[in-house]
């Protein structure tokens, strides 16, 4: 069975602080891939990063950056410099080969970021 | 932009009332989900289709949901007779899925609000 962990339920910052979403995950395929979706207020959940199992560099994107660590099964997403626009609930999520096409959430942490 | 679209955006309906929610996932795409969010569950699935078959409703109760697709721009969740539990955000998704690539981010439409009193 796969579970994925995101123990920070609600964040709160001011602007331009850097923040880091917590996501640690469960699996016992060594083969699988890792997602993190945005859902802004408007309520739809956007693709940001997807990251597979063999891949352990890490990713940047703009202000968005991907820490992989396979040794602690986590893989954190970090803001830089954030921005009021940057408050959203943000999902973690894992899809293994043997789960065929089905995504596991985790539970979303909601960041709040203040002007 | 493509966009999978659903309708509609909000239901309020009475407990006992039949609901339909629809879903046209993006053209191309070959792999349907339904996900129902609440504060409770979180994001969970009801079920998907590949090529408009259901490969998995386990997470749907069979006796009030029923899904379907009737072609390949339609997804349809219905639940009879809705029940106050049943409220919820439901969101369709759409990707596209190969036997040897499963790993196709899915793409939401921007959900169903449903309020059963």
């Amino acid at each position: 069975a796969q579970k994925v962990t995101q123990a920070q339920t609600e964040i709160s910052v001011v602007e331009k602080e850097d923040v880091t979403l917590d996501c640690v995950y469960e699996t016992r395929d060594t083969t699988y891939y890792l997602f993190w979706y945005k859902q802004p207020p408007s309520g739809e959940l956007v693709f940001l990063i997807r990251r597979n199992s063999f891949d352990e560099q890490n990713e940047i994107s703009g202000r968005y950056s991907w820490n992989f660590q396979k040794s602690t099964s986590s893989f954190n997403f970090t803001i830089t410099a954030s921005q009021v626009v940057d408050s959203a609930v943000y999902f973690c999520a894992l899809i293994t080969k043997t789960s065929g096409s089905r995504l596991t959430f985790g539970e979303g942490t909601q960041l709040t970021v203040n002007p | 932009d493509a966009r999978v679209t659903q309708t509609p955006r909000h239901k309020v309906t009475e407990m006992g009332q039949e609901v339909t929610m629809r879903c046209q996932p993006i053209l191309g795409h070959n792999t349907v989900f339904w996900y129902r969010q609440t504060m409770m569950q979180g994001l969970e699935l009801l079920a998907y289709f590949r090529n408009r078959a259901p490969l998995d409703d386990s997470g749907m109760p069979k006796d009030r949901f029923s899904a379907e697709m009737p072609d390949a721009t339609l997804a349809t969740l219905k639940i009879q007779p809705s029940e106050p539990r049943d409220s919820a955000v439901y969101f369709c998704a759409s990707g596209l899925v190969a036997s040897t690539s499963y790993n196709s981010p899915l793409h939401f439409g921007n959900g169903t609000r449903l309020t059963v009193t």
